[in-house]
């Protein structure tokens, strides 16, 4: 089974810095990887993914994210915080889901990591 | 264009009652998803449908019973509810099995 790992449960940072929130995955094969954002009591939106192509992935709210293969990462970043991105952060990627009718797919997350941006 | 939406956003229910968790998309997507989250936990998944008409089993199915008669509903029952089944509950759709899913806003769930 696939899996990703989000080492860190909190990451405070303060406005204007650069963050970055930290995942690693274990896939067989090629890794498709999501980002996605969960504000209080909100479900949660979808911020980018990588499937294949260039390593630097752009997202929404000008978040990217770094894909590097021989590190096994997918972190999430942005170049300067805003105090309206302290969020919950959940990395995911694409699982192999067998079922009686055969093969499907699903979304596997990692723990979350709380993102607190301090003004 | 609504997205995906859930009812009730709170519910209070006693150990051993039933109830049903609404989920409608306006996306026309054939895949949704129904998860549990748990805090520290991330999401669990505990049924699928690729269609109406089709439903699976996802990780964490006991419990819980689902149903698809349409394309845009897929409620989610409880039946005989436990407290631990004390949880936030997301549905997700998806235009295309793999690609990003698209969330609800969640129903709070707490089993007394």
């Amino acid at each position: 089974a696939q899996s990703v790992a989000q080492p860190e449960d909190q990451v405070n940072v303060a406005e204007g810095n650069p963050l970055t929130v930290k995942c690693t995955y274990s896939v067989s094969g090629n890794p498709y990887l999501f980002w996605y954002v969960q504000y209080p009591n909100r479900g949660l939106q979808f911020l980018l993914k990588y499937i294949t192509g260039d390593n630097l992935v752009k997202g929404s709210y000008g978040f990217e994210a770094e894909f590097n293969k021989s590190q096994t990462s997918f972190h999430l970043k942005k170049p300067s915080a805003l105090v309206s991105d302290s969020a919950l952060y959940f990395c995911a990627v694409r699982d192999i889901l067998y079922a009686s009718g055969g093969s499907n797919y699903k979304l596997t997350f990692g723990k979350g990591t709380l993102l607190t941006v301090n003004p | 264009n609504a997205g995906v939406t859930q009812t009730p956003k709170f519910r209070i229910l006693k150990i051993g009652q039933s109830m049903t968790l609404q989920c409608t998309q306006d996306m026309n997507h054939n895949y949704m998803y129904w998860y549990r989250q748990d805090p520290g936990m991330g999401l669990k998944l505990i049924y699928y449908s690729v269609g109406a008409g089709i439903t699976d089993k996802g990780e964490v199915p006991n419990g819980y019973n689902v149903s698809r008669s349409t394309t845009e509903d897929f409620p989610l029952r409880l039946e005989l509810a436990a407290p631990s089944q004390t949880s936030v509950y997301f549905c997700a759709s998806t235009e295309r099995r793999g690609n990003e899913q698209y969330f609800g806003p969640g129903t709070r769930l707490t089993v007394t």
